[in-house]
């Protein structure tokens, strides 16, 4: 079957700019993750959904971050302010319940 | 503070050798254990996972941990050039992953 998608696969924003990011996990996962990953880094954690509710948020840096998924499938990822420091890939990955994470392909975030 | 210790690499082995790829971790309540590799620009793609202490294997691939040294290694038989890649360790308590920075392999024909 199909596995995660993200779209888009890359970004280029400016400084101070809103932007969104999608994740469709893969079909029947209950269970929904945002990562981001910087340059020589590994992932890094960011938020978590089981079902629609975000189960747990501890990662997000701030208050400019911000998730949603309405209906308990499709995910978007929203940064409001675009700031430099938020350049880097943002990997969704998605399982069925709490086993084992399937990645997406991320989307590449560039702020100028 | 949850970390997950790897040699960042590169670790450089020839073909058909033994690559041996260790991580450590410091949250005793890890739960589960991951080794996700990663081609340059790629996502992470899972290897394999372990839960229980002593070996895991499937195929060329060997995962060993050890719960009480905090400790979990991978071992890749019979290397090809195309294992070259970032490996990555990963540890789950409840529902998030906490990743290493990764150790590169390079495999040499």
């Amino acid at each position: 079957g199909a596995g995660v998608s993200q779209t888009p696969s890359n970004k280029v924003t400016e400084k101070g700019k809103y932007v969104e990011l999608r994740c469709d996990p893969i079909s029947g996962h209950t269970a929904l993750y945002w990562y981001r990953q910087s340059l020589g880094q590994g992932p890094e954690f960011l938020i978590y959904f089981q079902g629609t509710g975000a189960a747990d948020d501890s990662g997000l840096p701030n208050d400019r971050f911000f998730a949603v998924r309405p209906e308990g499938s499709v995910s978007t990822l929203k940064i409001q302010r675009t700031e430099r420091g938020d350049s880097a890939v943002y990997l969704c990955a998605s399982s069925r319940g709490m086993h084992t994470q399937y990645f997406g392909p991320g989307t590449r975030l560039t702020v100028l | 503070q949850k970390e997950v210790e790897q040699n960042s690499g590169p670790l450089s082995v020839p073909e058909g050798a033994i690559a041996s790829l260790n991580c450590t971790y410091s949250d005793r309540g890890s739960q589960s254990f991951f080794w996700y590799r990663q081609y340059s620009g790629k996502s992470p793609e899972l290897i394999m996972f372990i839960y229980s202490n002593g070996d895991k294997e499937d195929g060329r691939f060997t995962a060993q941990l050890n719960k009480a040294s905090q400790y979990v290694s991978l071992l890749i038989r019979d290397s090809q050039p195309s294992d070259s890649a970032t490996y990555l360790c990963a540890v789950r308590r409840y529902s998030t992953l906490t990743f290493g920075k990764g150790t590169m392999l390079l495999v040499s024909p």
